[in-house]
């Protein structure tokens, strides 16, 4: 099947550690995202890539880090550097800059700080 | 637009009326827009899309307006069933901009 994989699906870090969030697509899509999503709040672009070897910061991105090396993967660390990194963490794909650009969501990892 | 830090808005209706969510967005030169739903523990699912050269656009007992001249957008659910309830979000895609801004969100709860 076609489609964008996120996973864990449940992740534990202690703090003071780094963690990557794995995110994998199969869709041929050139265009892949990082969106946090805090409780009973909207999402908020941390990371966004239209290219491989190609990544922007989007309005949050103090604390995390990003890879574009193959199309396919778009990995996301959550670094020390990020004070509250407890939040629902989504990965999207698109087809590219397009105007018809709906995006696909995976289906989440949940980053608990313990 | 984006809102960051608030709650979100909430609308509760009784199961078979009709829902209306109501999504503002500020920048004149956004050319797409796409409505999500998102369930509990879960990534956002594509429900319907407009262009901007369209008003009005209709799905599957969905139906997305546009009105470009206050800048609003708007998702009707037909005959509403308690598996609409969820989080529903408005995303705008800006001219020349590369990816979708989102709007704060919307919780649906159907009443049975």
């Amino acid at each position: 099947d076609g489609g964008i994989t996120q996973s864990p699906k449940y992740l534990f870090r202690k703090e003071g550690q780094n963690v990557t969030l794995s995110c994998e697509q199969n869709l041929n899509h050139d265009a892949m995202y990082w969106y946090r999503q805090d409780p009973g709040q909207g999402l908020r672009l941390i990371y966004y890539s239209q290219i491989v070897n190609d990544f922007q910061k989007g309005d949050i991105a103090e604390g995390y880090s990003v890879s574009r090396e193959k199309k396919e993967s778009f990995p996301l660390t959550v670094t020390s550097a990020q004070k509250n990194p407890t939040a629902f963490y989504l990965c999207a794909s698109s087809s590219g800059t397009g105007t018809n650009t709906e995006a696909f969501f995976g289906q989440g990892t949940r980053l608990t700080v313990v | 637009g984006e809102s960051v830090g608030l709650h979100l808005p909430t609308l509760s209706v009784q199961e078979g009326d009709n829902s209306i969510i109501n999504c503002a967005y500020s920048n004149s030169a956004s050319d797409y827009f796409i409505w999500y739903k998102q369930e509990s523990g879960k990534g956002p699912q594509f429900i319907i899309d407009i262009r901007s050269n369209m008003d009005k656009r209709q799905g599957q007992r969905v139906t997305v307006l546009l009105n470009k001249t206050v800048k609003h957008l708007s998702l009707q659910i037909a005959a509403t069933q308690p598996g609409d309830s969820a989080v529903y979000f408005c995303a705008e895609k800006r001219t020349g901009a590369n990816n979708l801004f989102f709007g704060t969100g919307t919780r649906l709860t159907v009443i049975p």
